[in-house]
C-alpha cells in the first residue's frame, strides 16, 4: 500500500507571493483533507475534498483554495502570502463510505516559511 | 461546538515510568476519538483510535478508553521508552462524511534513559 506523499518538503516564499503544495493520497482513498499546523500548536482544518469538490471548510480566508484530481491527488494554493502563513501544511487521505469517514492518514507535511 | 483539551506539557519521565496524558472533549453527536503522534520533523502518525463508548484502543503498549460519562480519552503506557519521546495529539472526528479532525494543542513527552 502506498502511503500519503507531499511535495515539496520545504519552501521559502516572500510576502505577497503565491504557493502551490501537492499531495498524493494513499492507494484506495477517495478523500483528501488539508491542515495547517503553526509552531507549537495542533493542526487546524483548512478544507476537505471529496469527488473533486470541496466538502467542507474551516476558518480560513478564500485566498486558501484547493483542487482534487481524478486520481484523488490534491493541491493546496495560497495567494497573497502573509507572514502568519508560515507553518507546516499537512495533507491527510481517507476513505469515505456509507458509514462516514474512515481514519485519516497523514503525509510528512510541507514546511512553508514566508519572509 | 467541538473541541479537545489536552493536559499541558511538557511531560518529562525516566525510562520505564508510567505515562498518562489526559484528554477531554466536547462534541455533538457520537464522535470517534484518536491519538496521533508526531516525531521531530515528521508528520502525524495514527497511534490508536476508538469509535464508540467503552471501546479501548491500543497499539505499541499505549492504551486509551473512550469514556462517554466523563467525556475523556486519556492515553496511558505502563513503561515508556526513550523512543516514545514525541508530541502526542488527541483528536476527535464527528464521524460524518465530513471527516474534519479537531485536535488538541499537543503534549510534548521527553523520556530520559
Amino acid at each position: 500500500e502506498t502511503g500519503v506523499t507531499q511535495s515539496p518538503t520545504h519552501l521559502i516564499k516572500t510576502r505577497g507571493q503565491q504557493v502551490t503544495l501537492r499531495c498524493s493520497s494513499q492507494s484506495g482513498h477517495n478523500t483528501v483533507s488539508w491542515y495547517q499546523q503553526a509552531l507549537g500548536q495542533g493542526p487546524q482544518f483548512i478544507f476537505q475534498y471529496y469527488r473533486e469538490e470541496e466538502n467542507g471548510r474551516g476558518n480560513f480566508p478564500p485566498r486558501f483554495s484547493g483542487l482534487q484530481f481524478p486520481n484523488y491527488s490534491s493541491e493546496l494554493n495560497v495567494n497573497a502570502l502573509e507572514l502568519d502563513d508560515s507553518a507546516l501544511y499537512l495533507c491527510a487521505s481517507s476513505l469515505v463510505g456509507t458509514s462516514g469517514t474512515d481514519t485519516q492518514y497523514f503525509g510528512p507535511g510541507t514546511r512553508l516559511t514566508v519572509l | 461546538g467541538n473541541s479537545v483539551t489536552q493536559m499541558e506539557g511538557p511531560v518529562t519521565l525516566s525510562e520505564e515510568a508510567f505515562l498518562t496524558i489526559n484528554c477531554t472533549y466536547t462534541a455533538t453527536g457520537y464522535p470517534s476519538l484518536f491519538w496521533y503522534v508526531q516525531y521531530p520533523g515528521e508528520g502525524l502518525q495514527l497511534l490508536l483510535k476508538a469509535t464508540k463508548a467503552d471501546d479501548k484502543g491500543s497499539n505499541k503498549g499505549f492504551e486509551a478508553t473512550y469514556r462517554k460519562e466523563t467525556t475523556s480519552f486519556h492515553l496511558e503506557k505502563g513503561s515508556v521508552q526513550v523512543s516514545d519521546s514525541a508530541v502526542y495529539f488527541c483528536a476527535l472526528n464527528r464521524g460524518s462524511t465530513l471527516g474534519r479532525l479537531y485536535f488538541g494543542r499537543g503534549t510534548q513527552l521527553t523520556v530520559w534513559p
